[in-house]
């Protein structure tokens, strides 16, 4: 199993929503990435999970919030959104080591109204 | 910081016609990645080069490593239809323990049939 899914493929959500983004691998991968990509631009790391623990966070904004239950899950929990924040939000994961390629879910299509 | 640059930023051709795009690093890499983004798809790994001068070939797409480490190309001969996306080309942070990849801003290809 090469896949990486990502649910729900399209949200549009409220500035006053509360809404998760769901990733899930099981490829036995244990870095995992969250990933925002505005049209024509390339994806913008947004936050690193190897072996669950966060390992880098970019300075993101506290209204999202990632989670790592296990290491075949990975979440995106998200809250009081801006419209600027409308985007493509792309989960990926790989072997940890820096030898090794990413594998890119299909990603969520979020709108924020 | 470590910044991958890539030109150009966009690519037209007509079919049949040969494409390249190339990628340049401001530090010596350990391996680059090659990512090809359909239009409303997701990336997808093409390749990983990781010796000083290395050659790759899957069918028309020639990869190159620089000598140096620090540029790498990716040239396409007689574009297809299906050659249509946005290349990207990607480093892995060169800092200790990290799993960050930091991507080139990709060059989009469109071909005329």
């Amino acid at each position: 199993d090469t896949e990486v899914t990502q649910t729900p493929k399209h949200l549009v959500m409220g500035m006053t929503n509360k809404k998760s983004l769901k990733c899930e691998q099981h490829m036995g991968h244990r870095a995992m990435y969250w990933y925002k990509q505005k049209a024509k631009k390339p994806p913008e790391l947004m936050f690193v999970y190897s072996y669950e623990k966060l390992s880098i966070n970019e300075s993101v904004p506290s209204r999202f919030s990632p989670e790592c239950p296990n290491s075949s899950l990975l979440n995106l929990h998200l809250h009081a959104l801006q419209p600027e924040d409308s985007a493509l939000y792309l989960c990926a994961s790989k072997l940890t080591g820096l030898s090794y390629e990413q594998y890119f879910g299909p990603g969520t299509r979020l709108t924020v109204t | 910081g470590q910044q991958v640059m890539q030109i150009p930023q966009y690519q037209h051709v007509q079919e049949g016609e040969d494409f390249t795009t190339y990628c340049n690093s401001s530090t010596t890499l350990s391996n680059i990645q090659w990512y090809k983004q359909r239009p409303g798809g997701h990336p997808v790994f093409l390749i990983q080069l990781v010796k000083s001068g290395e050659v790759k070939k899957q069918k028309r797409l020639t990869f190159q490593f620089g000598e140096a480490k620090k540029n790498s190309s990716l040239h396409i001969t007689a574009t297809q239809t299906t050659d249509v996306g946005t290349y990207f080309c990607a480093g892995p942070l060169e800092k200790g323990g990290s799993e960050k990849l930091v991507f080139g801003k990709g060059t989009k290809l469109t071909v005329n049939p």
